[in-house]
């Protein structure tokens, strides 16, 4: 595996359901961020995962947004009671430890959300 | 005003051009510099990363950092059709972990 794998790469859902999205992060990575990206615009950040622990939130990361990363490797995001504003991109990146140094992040290919 | 502003574009340049792509930003703690870029409904491909103020050369890319004017730019040389895409800055703070990006700049290349 080379790179940030995203799973589904595309998910249609009605008003009102639940979604999950999968990110397998680069192997030995031990950073895993998500972000938002909607048309037109940079992705922004959501949240941020050393190993298991997730260590910050934004505030665009509504009650409605859970996302885990039970054993430091793969990590979901849900998105619960879905609302036509949360059609977007969601990108997952990885990066490995920098010792205090920002490391270079790597994306996945995201997976596109619309919902109806 | 926005940390990080970047034309959106779209830049039409013909085959063989010199591009230049510009961000400026507003954070003087921004230290960690990277160049992005991303094909249509693809997620975006880390082109260059910088620390701090200077040069770097990769190939058809070179990425200039001016701290003092906060001020990045991407040079592309002899630019190809395959070029054409939209092109992402993204800046960070020392030791942090939350890259903030530019709105990116779209790139068309013509043969």
């Amino acid at each position: 595996d080379t790179g940030v794998s995203q799973d589904p790469r595309h998910k249609i859902t009605k008003r009102g359901q639940n979604v999950t999205f999968r990110c397998d992060p680069i192997s030995e990575h031990n950073r895993l961020y998500w972000y938002r990206q909607t048309l037109g615009q940079g992705p922004e950040f959501l949240t941020y995962f050393q190993n298991e622990a997730q260590l910050e939130k934004s505030r665009l990361l509504s009650d409605r947004f859970s996302a885990e990363r039970p054993k430091g490797s793969f990590s979901t995001l849900e998105i619960q009671r879905t609302e036509q504003g949360d059609s977007a991109m969601y990108l997952c990146a990885s990066s490995d430890r920098g010792y205090e140094r920002t490391t270079e992040a790597f994306f996945g290919q995201g997976t596109r959300l619309t919902v109806v | 005003q926005k940390e990080v502003e970047q034309d959106p574009g779209p830049l039409s340049v013909p085959e063989g051009a010199i591009v230049s792509l510009n961000c400026t930003y507003s954070n003087s703690a921004f230290q960690y510099f990277m160049w992005y870029r991303q094909y249509s409904r693809k997620g975006p491909e880390l082109l260059m990363y910088t620390y701090s103020s200077g040069n770097k050369e990769d190939g058809r890319f070179t990425a200039q950092v001016d701290k003092s004017s906060k001020y990045i730019s991407l040079f592309i040389r002899d630019s190809q059709p395959s070029d054409s895409a939209t092109y992402l800055c993204a800046m960070a703070t020392s030791g942090t972990y939350k890259y903030i990006f530019g709105t990116g700049t779209r790139l068309k290349v013509l043969a």
